[in-house]
């Protein structure tokens, strides 16, 4: 049961656009939704987070947008560079408190690439 | 300020072996999380600890596998009698409480089993 899921195995952009990487979760118990980027050979980075109360939060170049209805977010970055190029996965967390405070129930990750 | 250090970063093991990867969490972080990535697939939690508790093994297999994390010393995720199944990179991560921020992960350890 894939509970949060990332349609798109890839996703290839030129330098200097918009990246779009999009996420779908369906328990409406998720109450707080990351952004982990990785490189090969190295652990996930955070990059962003957003709490469900929220629909939207923005750091630097990077921005997660948050439709609860549609239970959807999406992470944008603009301008994208080469160096943005990695595997993004997004992560949720439910609201159980207690012990599932800790875990984090992660995408397949969307492969992106930022071309020169 | 180290981050979170795994430990072997490669892991040979013949079937039938046992496997201990360790994972030291970053000074000040008393919770520690441990997440297996199966290959082309996202990551998958197995067990949350804080220190000398599990707090949360929903995601261990309910044979072979167990962790710990002693008041001393660096967390053990221990696999016993490994089978080719196993193989993957395992991940530790570490946070001092809050998820805010999320949490900050070490480097993984490939596990291969031939």
């Amino acid at each position: 049961d894939q509970q949060v899921k990332q349609n798109s195995p890839s996703l290839s952009v030129q330098e200097g656009r918009i990246s779009i990487l999009n996420c779908d979760y369906t328990n409406s118990m998720f109450d707080y939704f990351l952004w982990y980027k990785k490189y090969p050979a190295e652990g996930p980075t955070f990059l962003i987070s957003i709490s469900s109360i929220k629909d939207k939060n923005e750091d630097g170049r990077f921005t997660v947008f948050l439709n609860k209805s549609a239970k959807h977010l999406s992470l944008h970055i603009v301008p994208s560079q080469p160096g943005d190029s990695a595997v993004y996965f997004c992560a949720a967390r439910r609201n159980a408190g207690g012990t599932s405070y800790g875990k984090l129930t992660f995408g397949q990750g969307t492969i992106l690439t930022v071309h020169p | 300020n180290a981050g979170v250090m795994q430990n072997p970063r490669h892991l040979v093991r013949r079937r039938g072996q046992e496997a201990r990867l360790r994972c030291s969490p970053m000074k000040g972080h008393s919770h520690v999380y441990w997440y297996r990535q199966l290959p082309e697939e996202g990551l998958k939690f197995m067990v949350y600890l804080q220190k000398e508790n599990i707090i949360d093994e929903s995601g261990m297999p309910k044979e072979r596998f167990s962790a710990e994390f002693p008041k001393e010393g660096p967390s053990i995720l221990r696999i016993q009698q490994v089978v080719r199944g196993d193989s993957a990179a395992y991940f530790c991560a570490s946070s001092p409480g809050s998820l805010r921020d999320g949490y900050t992960f070490g480097s993984g350890t490939r596990l291969t089993v031939v």
